[in-house]
């Protein structure tokens, strides 16, 4: 299968700092992109998609301006966490996905953020 | 709106034997359905998918998966469970417009040796 890789796999950080975190599809061009957020014990919820070259689409409920995601390549999504806070403490997950509907989502191991 | 439940939070197997994992599905047209497996600490693995074709979809690890359209279920199955399966497991579908995959609750799959 493909590989997505995330940098961090963790990250603690002091309220109020913003954190960075990269997805990289290391094997195929991504042209979309979807980052989700998983709490322990919990499903995952999508909170953006993002494709190549275009603004991301926010899930209802998830603030824009919070967490920037750009999708600035093929093979590359950021997404920045502003002002951290405790609450926004969780394991963020990204996927990539080539081509149409039909082809199959690949995740990446995921990045802890911890906000102290 | 696409949903997906999974009614069992957990399943206990003995290893050697059966394993299913229940996935029901309530979509508008054509599912596209899938399994993932995620192990402590760790991102999603992929694991098999269902776009069209054969309700009997085989996946990684000799996992299989059958759609039935009536029941609209997309249960996992394996033949034999090994110790190694435990882990957790999500169904999902695809919203085909969006791209975007909504899972299932997720169930936690426990062999004992």
């Amino acid at each position: 299968g493909a590989v997505v890789s995330q940098h961090p796999s963790r990250v603690i950080c002091k309220s109020g700092t913003s954190v960075k975190i990269e997805c990289r599809s290391l094997d195929f061009q991504a042209t979309t992109m979807f980052w989700y957020r998983q709490f322990p014990k919990q499903s995952l919820m999508l909170m953006a998609t993002s494709n190549e070259g275009s603004k991301a689409t926010y899930e209802q409920g998830v603030e824009k301006d919070k967490f920037l995601i750009n999708h600035a390549s093929l093979t590359l999504s950021t997404l920045t966490v502003t002002s951290a806070h405790p609450e926004d403490s969780s394991f963020y997950i990204c996927s990539a996905q080539s081509g149409g509907a039909q082809e199959t989502q690949y995740f990446g191991p995921g990045t802890r953020l911890l906000v102290l | 709106a696409q949903s997906v439940a999974q009614p069992e939070d957990q399943v206990n197997v003995a290893e050697g034997n059966p394993l299913t994992v229940k996935c029901t599905y309530s979509v508008s047209g054509n599912p596209y359905l899938f399994w993932y497996v995620q192990y402590p600490n760790r991102g999603l693995q992929f694991l098999l998918k269902y776009i069209t074709g054969d309700n009997l979809v085989k996946g990684s690890y000799g996992f299989e998966a059958e759609f039935n359209k009536s029941q609209t279920s997309f249960h996992l199955k394996k033949p034999s469970a090994l110790v190694s399966d435990s882990a957790l497991y999500f169904c999902a579908v695809m919203d085909t417009g969006r791209r975007a995959l909504t899972f299932g609750s997720g169930t936690r799959l426990q062999v004992q040796p």
